[in-house]
């Protein structure tokens, strides 16, 4: 079993949408990632949280430590938040722990 | 500021050559980090550092090896490839538990 899993692994859905990605994790934990890679493969970070819940723009992420799982929703879905949103653990160690992405199609 | 520059974008190679990819930020920070990405994969660590001189294996290091001469440098030099080593990389920079920035990757081929 992986130690972060997120669901779905893959999302279509139609522009307007309200989307929800999920991230579970099974480890203890300092911050939690959520990052965004483009089609053409860029990575950029999107929210680094460690309890609660942050806003930016249409995006929000919430965390609940003793459930070990975050959201990410997208508000008002746009085509081109079309990617692969990803996201990441920092463990006890400081190393970071990887889901396998989410693949999100919005169409118009 | 550049932030994060990865060269080159695209390489092919031959099983058995060597070579350097090269990563470089001008942001000061002291973590930089290695990693590569495979099809349905989540992205693996291969090597890591927390500042210059000091240097870390992370989840799958074979085949690799990096050196922090300099705190803006992070070379991950792969020593005799191997089709398996046919991958997308990407290097990242972060302050010790900030958000990473990431390169914008290279694609290695090795036929």
């Amino acid at each position: 079993k992986n130690e972060v899993e997120q669901s779905p692994q893959n999302l279509t859905a139609q522009e307007g949408e309200f989307i929800t990605i999920n991230c579970s994790y099974s480890v203890g934990i300092s911050a939690l990632h959520w990052l965004q890679q483009h089609p053409g493969g860029g990575i950029v970070s999107l929210f680094m949280l460690s309890s609660g819940k942050k806003k930016h723009g249409r995006l929000i992420a919430t965390i609940n430590i003793q459930e070990k799982h975050s959201s990410l929703h997208i508000t008002a879905s746009h085509p081109r938040d079309s990617a692969v949103y990803i996201c990441a653990v920092r463990d006890s160690n400081y190393q970071l722990i990887w889901g396998a992405g989410t693949k999100l199609i919005i169409k118009p | 500021n550049a932030g994060v520059t990865q060269t080159p974008k695209f390489q092919v190679l031959k099983t058995g050559q060597s070579m350097t990819l090269q990563c470089a930020q001008d942001m000061n920070h002291e973590y930089m980090s290695w990693y590569r990405q495979d099809p349905g994969m989540g992205l693996r660590l291969i090597h890591y550092s927390v500042g210059a001189g000091i240097t870390d294996q992370g989840e799958v290091p074979n085949g690799y090896n990096v050196s922090r001469s300099t705190t803006e440098d992070f070379p991950l030099r792969l020593l005799s490839a191997a089709p398996s080593q046919t991958s997308v990389y990407f290097c990242a920079s972060s302050y010790r538990g900030q958000p990473q920035h990431f390169g914008d990757g290279t694609r290695l081929s090795i036929l």
